[in-house]
């Protein structure tokens, strides 16, 4: 049973902090994507990674950054929080393949910046 | 124009209606075509997904897509309390796009007693 774990339900940050959100999978899965979650948005894709080391910028990289040191995590960084940034965090993860592959979600972390 | 356009509700039904949730998108070389679920705080999970035009059934579940139209929908039959969710379209481009998946805005759908 695939397992996207995120380390944190409920985080309050102040601005200007910076904030690691991390997220771990256990089915050795090749892609790992983080996006945000705004009510009338929908899930909007912040960066993704496909291989350790690699990153990719998705739609809305703006304020954050990424860091894929091992195949199984994949942790964003809001270099320094902003209110604008608060919001839903969901993790994903998928195999490779380049054709319709599943991916699977973490629970999300709700991220709030005061 | 967004990528993916979802008629974004909310929708509330009685039990036991037919519910048709549905998507437009712009972009012809999508080829795989999803639905969502996500319950109040959890993340998504798949619900169904397709790769060509025509319908495909799951249970009381229908997908459907027109790839000439580039429109997409969902049909859920003697819709239940439990499907009270939001659903989410997701689209992905196949090829080299790595899984990476693009989200209509979602629909909050209310199933009552």
């Amino acid at each position: 049973d695939v397992k996207v774990t995120q380390s944190s339900r409920y985080l309050v940050k102040r601005t200007g902090e910076k904030v690691f959100l991390e997220c771990v999978q256990d089915m050795d899965h090749e892609n790992m994507f983080w996006y945000r979650q705004d009510p009338g948005l929908g899930l909007r894709l912040i960066y993704f990674s496909y291989d350790v080391k690699m990153k990719e910028k998705g739609d809305i990289p703006e304020g954050y950054s990424v860091s894929r040191e091992k195949k199984e995590r994949f942790s964003l960084i809001l270099e320094s929080a902003s209110t604008n940034q608060t919001s839903m965090y969901l993790c994903a993860s998928s195999p490779e393949g380049t054709s319709n592959t599943e991916a699977f979600f973490g629970q999300g972390t709700r991220l709030t910046v005061v | 124009q967004k990528e993916v356009e979802q008629d974004p509700g909310p929708l509330s039904v009685p039990e036991g209606a037919i519910v048709s949730l549905n998507c437009t998108y712009s972009n012809s070389a999508f080829q795989y075509f999803m639905w969502y679920r996500q319950y109040s705080r959890k993340g998504p999970e798949l619900l169904m997904y397709t790769y060509s035009s025509g319908n495909k059934e799951d249970g009381r579940f229908t997908a459907q897509v027109d790839k000439s139209s580039k429109y997409i929908s969902l049909f859920i039959r003697d819709s239940q309390p439990s499907d009270s969710a939001t659903y989410l379209c997701a689209i992905d481009a196949g090829g080299t796009s790595y899984g990476k998946l693009t989200f209509g805005q979602g629909t909050i759908l209310t199933v009552h007693p």
